[in-house]
């Protein structure tokens, strides 16, 4: 079992609608928890980066941890054709460098 | 500013021959990581420097795999006789100290080299 699962879809949605895509992780000591988007032939980019549990909001872009369930979401509103990305979640713990990646869900907005 | 570079971008190599990739950070970070993409797999922690020393090299996956930091800025990745399954992108990432005080620093990738063994 990997350490952080993540549906690979491809998933496609109109444009405006929200998406939500989702993580699990096994691993309790994981701290951080980072969203990343990857756009194609490029290196992933930081989108969203939260500590332990909670929410947090930037923009068109919601990032959620439940640390008790051991789930990672991630929430675009409006999303735009612009959002069509893959999107990769990763975890880490304290004290370690390692960053753990799912293996990215590939998103399509449709216009 | 300049981001992550890496070179080259596309590499094809013969099965058995060696070959080396070449990253370099922004310019200020001390810390270094090399991560492999498969199809299928996401990203694999390969190794991580911070200067020009590695203590953390438990993702390299065998012994053919070498890496080295020199000047605390550009690092080469080594794969020797390579193999087919050595097909992935190798992405390298920098970030400015890594994790200091319990704050984990933002990792800023490059574009990857993607290589293809036939």
């Amino acid at each position: 079992q990997k350490e952080v699962e993540q549906d690979p879809g491809p998933l496609s949605v109109p444009e405006g609608a929200i998406v939500s895509l989702n993580c699990t992780y096994s691993n309790s000591a994981f701290q951080y928890f980072m969203w990343y988007r990857q756009y194609s032939r490029k290196g992933p980019e930081l989108l969203m980066y939260t500590y332990s549990s909670g929410n947090k909001e930037d923009g068109r872009f919601t990032a959620q941890v439940d640390k008790s369930s051991k789930y990672i979401s991630l929430f675009i509103r409006d999303s735009q054709p612009s959002d069509s990305a893959t999107y990769l979640c990763s975890s880490g713990g304290f004290g370690n460098e390692k960053l753990t990646f799912g293996t990215g869900t590939r998103l399509t907005i449709i216009p | 500013g300049a981001g992550v570079s890496q070179s080259p971008s596309n590499k094809v190599t013969e099965k058995g021959k060696d070959v080396e990739l070449r990253c370099d950070p922004i310019s200020g970070h001390t810390a270094l990581y090399w991560y492999r993409q498969s199809l299928g797999q996401g990203l694999e922690f390969l190794i991580y420097f911070q200067g020009n020393s590695a203590p953390d090299k438990s993702g390299l996956p065998s012994d053919r795999f070498s890496a080295e930091r020199t000047g605390g800025s550009v690092s080469t990745l080594t794969i020797q006789r390579t193999q087919q399954e050595d097909s992935a992108v190798y992405l390298c990432a920098s970030s400015r100290t890594g994790t200091s005080g319990g704050a984990r620093e933002t990792q800023y990738f490059g574009p990857g080299t993607r290589l293809l063994v036939l």
